[in-house]
């Protein structure tokens, strides 16, 4: 089973600034099977990132993803209000899925 | 509109058996898997396993392998996630959720709030 390891547990940042959350893999996965998703208090998960760089849709473009082999990253460009919460990393492999322990975006 | 629509939220006993189910409308139901995952108080997201409604093919996470069951009823698309006997450790919210062939989850439900205790 590939084990996701997200970092920092915890980002604390103000509006406007940029915010970069780390994916790293226990093996290597196929970009095409790592996703990403927000959650926000109360609410269940939101899809951002599919494909590792694919953003779904509506999502604005200030999410971006990047990344390959064992290392994904999730970009937020600038920091709106409304993406303070909790984001999570997601991969598929030999019929497997897991999900990474999840990265906290709060307000600073 | 793609919806998934969970059942409402349950109080069990341990020992207790349940399933909640979650509705899918506004798309071939038949065509795309459906997983479930949970979430315990305060926790992060948890894949339990996903069902492919057109064959029903299944695949559990080692994790929740014997412990839960999921089935279909694509006459009424329809899936499942079953408890024989329920424990105290299995309050947590659980969501279902739709993917393609890229394992990505696009739509989720709103989510069932399980609370097991005596």
């Amino acid at each position: 089973e590939i084990v996701l390891t997200q970092s920092p547990g915890t980002l604390s940042l103000s509006p406007g600034e940029r915010a970069t959350l780390s994916c790293r893999a226990s093996q290597s996965v196929s970009s095409i099977y790592l996703a990403w998703y927000q959650q926000k208090l109360g609410q269940a998960p939101r899809l951002l990132i599919y494909g590792a760089s694919s953003r779904a849709t509506g999502i604005p473009d200030r999410f971006s993803g990047s990344g390959s082999g064992t290392d994904f990253t999730l970009t937020i460009s600038r920091l709106e209000p409304e993406d303070f919460a909790v984001y999570y990393c997601q991969q598929y492999g030999s019929s497997l899925l897991t999900f990474g322990g999840g990265t906290k975006v709060e307000l600073k | 509109e793609v919806q998934l629509v969970q059942s409402g939220p349950e109080v069990k006993k341990p020992g207790e058996s349940l399933r909640i189910s979650c509705k899918g409308s506004g798309y071939t139901f038949t065509t795309y898997w459906i997983g479930w995952v949970r979430q315990m108080p305060g926790k992060g997201l948890e894949w339990m396993g996903i069902i492919y409604p057109g064959g029903s093919d299944i695949n559990y996470s080692p994790s929740f392998q014997g412990q839960v069951t999921i089935s279909v009823d694509k006459s009424i698309s329809t899936a499942y996630l079953q408890w024989g006997s329920l424990k105290a450790s299995d309050t947590a919210m659980y969501y279902c959720a739709r993917h393609g062939s890229y394992a990505y989850f696009d739509y989720w439900g709103q989510g069932t709030l399980l609370t097991v205790s005596s």
